[in-house]
């Protein structure tokens, strides 16, 4: 089955810096990568997606890359803000014959410090 | 996207009972999905709630501990039976037409004691 590994699974930056996560999957079949961030005490948000026709995809200061070859995809955040602190989740999407199935990494907590 | 909400969102339960999680969505769905996230820990998706027909349960959940319904396009519950100290968890319905992006509510903060 599909199988998501994500790093770090902490991440402490200075405001105004970057932030990278990274992320592999497993089954070549997966087509939809999504990220999401989750607050204290609420749901996962989604943040950006992209499909696996696409190389990169970028939404203001947030950006996502698709190495299908290597079965990487990664986050990458510029001038991170103290707002952006949260726990971020990748996950990859496999169609199934019921409908799409998503598998999550574990988890980055990012820490942007002021 | 689709506006969802979640009731109860917190509760404080004794072990050997259950609790009825409900999930309302402010528009008509295809896919709504319940996933669980134990303390500090990923999400897990339990099932996938079929309207009209039975839910589609992932490996390592079962029915009778999970028991989900789909009565309408807009609305789904999933119930936590005879609950125990590990079934301690957020619960979390998210919703989806097929190959699409999901979206999540806010999540059902379970407490067993």
């Amino acid at each position: 089955g599909e199988n998501v590994e994500q790093h770090p699974s902490t991440l402490s930056v200075q405001e105004g810096d970057s932030a990278v996560i990274k992320c592999t999957y497993s089954d070549s079949a997966s087509n939809y990568f999504p990220w999401y961030k989750q607050e204290l005490g609420k749901g996962p948000q989604l943040i950006i997606d992209i499909r696996s026709n696409v190389g990169e995809k970028k939404d203001q200061r947030i950006a996502v890359t698709l190495n299908k070859t290597a079965k990487h995809f990664s986050l990458h955040i510029t001038e991170t803000q103290p707002e952006d602190s949260a726990v971020y989740f990748c996950a990859a999407s496999i169609i199934k014959g019921y409908g799409n199935k998503l598998v999550f990494g574990a988890g980055t907590i990012l820490r942007v410090k002021s | 996207s689709a506006v969802i909400s979640q009731k109860p969102s917190r509760d404080i339960c004794q072990r050997g009972t259950s609790l009825t999680i409900q999930c309302q969505v402010d528009s008509q769905v295809t896919m709504m999905f319940w996933y669980r996230q134990q303390p500090g820990q990923s999400l897990t998706l339990i099932a996938t709630a079929n309207q009209g027909s039975e839910a589609t349960y992932e490996s390592g959940f079962v029915i009778d501990k999970f028991p989900i319904s789909r009565p309408n396009l807009t609305f789904s519950t999933l119930t936590v039976s005879n609950m125990s100290p590990e079934d301690s968890s957020i619960y979390l319905c998210s919703v989806g037409a097929v190959g699409e992006t999901q979206y999540f509510g806010p999540g059902t903060r379970l407490l067993v004691l």
